[in-house]
């Protein structure tokens, strides 16, 4: 079964304008990333955070992690078009095991 | 740094015929996963692969889908035999080992259509 569930299925914003995403799992993780996947193409990896962490930020991206709830958001700050896709948040907890969530598919107009 | 290689990259099949796909990670990387999107949905892991034996395979039906990793390094999939419903993208990842999580390097997949 996937770990994750993230949080508003569909998200629709203009160019400039900020992003905010949310996952939330059910079991103890040890980590949690986000992916971005463009229509049509593989994932590709935006950020980890692991479960010892609160926050951490990766150029235009900012990622929350809250243990406690269960629950991590992702942050677009300044969105432009090429931001565009489906993100996924994909919870790990042992062995290496990377679960996803449903995703949350972002159109950012000019 | 080469990424992870899939083929083919589109597949149209009839239903009850068998398919296979293959997966060529990273050179080096030690785990190796196949996970199945539907369209419009999260991938599914079907298999992980810790070099040339299986750590999860709890969502692998069994009855149809095989995989295989020999020697550690290249992975097939097989479906045997096809269904309307497995028509997806199968996905290869790899990762190199590590503790507490690590990125993951995804292939372009493979369209399934069964018909």
């Amino acid at each position: 079964s996937q770990q994750g569930e993230e949080d508003p299925q569909a998200l629709s914003i203009q160019e400039g304008e900020n992003a905010t995403m949310n996952c939330s799992y059910k079991t103890s993780i040890n980590n949690l990333q986000w992916y971005r996947q463009n229509s049509g193409r593989g994932l590709v990896h935006l950020i980890l955070i692991r479960s010892n962490e609160r926050e951490k930020h990766s150029g235009r991206l900012r990622v929350t992690l809250d243990t406690s709830k269960k629950s991590s958001s992702l942050l677009i700050t300044a969105s432009r078009a090429a931001d565009t896709a489906s993100y996924f948040c994909a919870t790990g907890v042992d062995n290496n095991d990377m679960r996803f969530g449903a995703g949350t598919r972002l159109t950012v107009k000019p | 740094e080469a990424g992870v290689a899939q083929s083919p990259r589109y597949k149209i099949i009839e239903k009850r015929q068998s398919v296979a796909f293959w997966c060529n990670p990273i050179s080096g990387h030690a785990t190796l996963y196949w996970y199945q999107q539907i369209l419009g949905q999260g991938p599914k892991l079907l298999i992980q692969f810790q070099n040339n034996g299986v750590v999860d395979d709890s969502q692998l039906p069994k009855d149809r889908f095989s995989a295989e990793r020999l020697k550690g390094v290249d992975s097939t999939l097989k479906i045997q035999p096809a269904k309307l419903e497995d028509s997806a993208v199968y996905l290869c990842a790899s990762i190199s080992s590590g503790q507490g999580g690590t990125e993951a390097f995804f292939g372009q997949g493979t369209r399934l259509t069964v018909v």
